[in-house]
């Protein structure tokens, strides 16, 4: 079975650019998080959703990011406009109701 | 949810058993011990969970103690390949979203 898919898993952009970051989750989980590793603050939940939902966006730093998920399989991170400080690796995770979280391989973003 | 506090770093050698203990103090009654670990560029992938006594898997067993406000998880024979940051995480099982926090993680580094 496919794990959590993301892409790019690698994006190189300049400061005030927008960057999308995408995610399948695994078929038949229905809460689907975002969250953001970098090595000053560790690993942060940015937003998870249940059932194609937003539940609890409180990680998200400012208004200049935004969350989506049309449908259960397809989830969007849209940062706009991207700074520096937000290059980090950003994994997306999808858990079938259950505590167990299944990461995808992350998405290396640098902002410069 | 519970706050952990475990171990910063850890180095052991090939072929000998890793115990990492995670401390928990204010666990709930529904709260669950879970263990993820995550290698270099890879996203956390879960290891193992328990609510009290013992369990073990293929990967790990995991010790309990009555009062719960401990726990240990324990790698037997570890390679090279079991370097990896270790996360400890306390939450109630089936929680709404199962909302998940990472503290800092154990890192273990496995020398030959």
């Amino acid at each position: 079975d496919a794990g959590v898919i993301q892409s790019p898993r690698h994006e190189v952009t300049e400061m005030g650019q927008e960057v999308t970051l995408r995610c399948k989750p695994i078929s038949g989980h229905n809460s689907l998080f975002w969250y953001r590793q970098t090595m000053m603050r560790g690993l942060e939940l940015l937003i998870y959703f249940n059932n194609n939902v937003p539940i609890d966006d409180s990680g998200m730093p400012e208004d200049r990011f935004s969350a989506k998920m049309p449908n259960a399989s397809f989830s969007t991170l849209k940062i706009q406009p991207s700074e520096p400080r937000d290059s980090a690796v950003y994994f997306c995770a999808s858990s079938p109701q259950l505590y167990t979280q299944y990461f995808g391989p992350g998405t290396r973003l640098t902002v410069l | 949810l519970a706050k952990t506090t475990q171990p910063i770093s850890m180095d052991s050698y090939e072929g000998q058993e890793v115990n990492i203990t995670c401390s928990h103090n204010n666990i709930a009654t529904n709260d669950y011990i879970t263990w993820y670990q995550q290698f270099p560029s890879q996203g956390p992938r879960f290891i193992i969970q328990g609510y009290k006594t013992k369990v073990t898997n293929e990967v790990a067993s995991l010790f309990i103690p009555a009062d719960r406000k401990s726990s240990t998880l324990s790698l037997p024979r570890v390679s090279l390949s079991d370097t990896a940051v270790y996360y400890c995480l306390v939450g109630p099982f089936k929680a709404a979203g199962n909302k998940l926090t990472f503290g800092g993680g154990t890192r273990v580094l496995v020398k030959p």
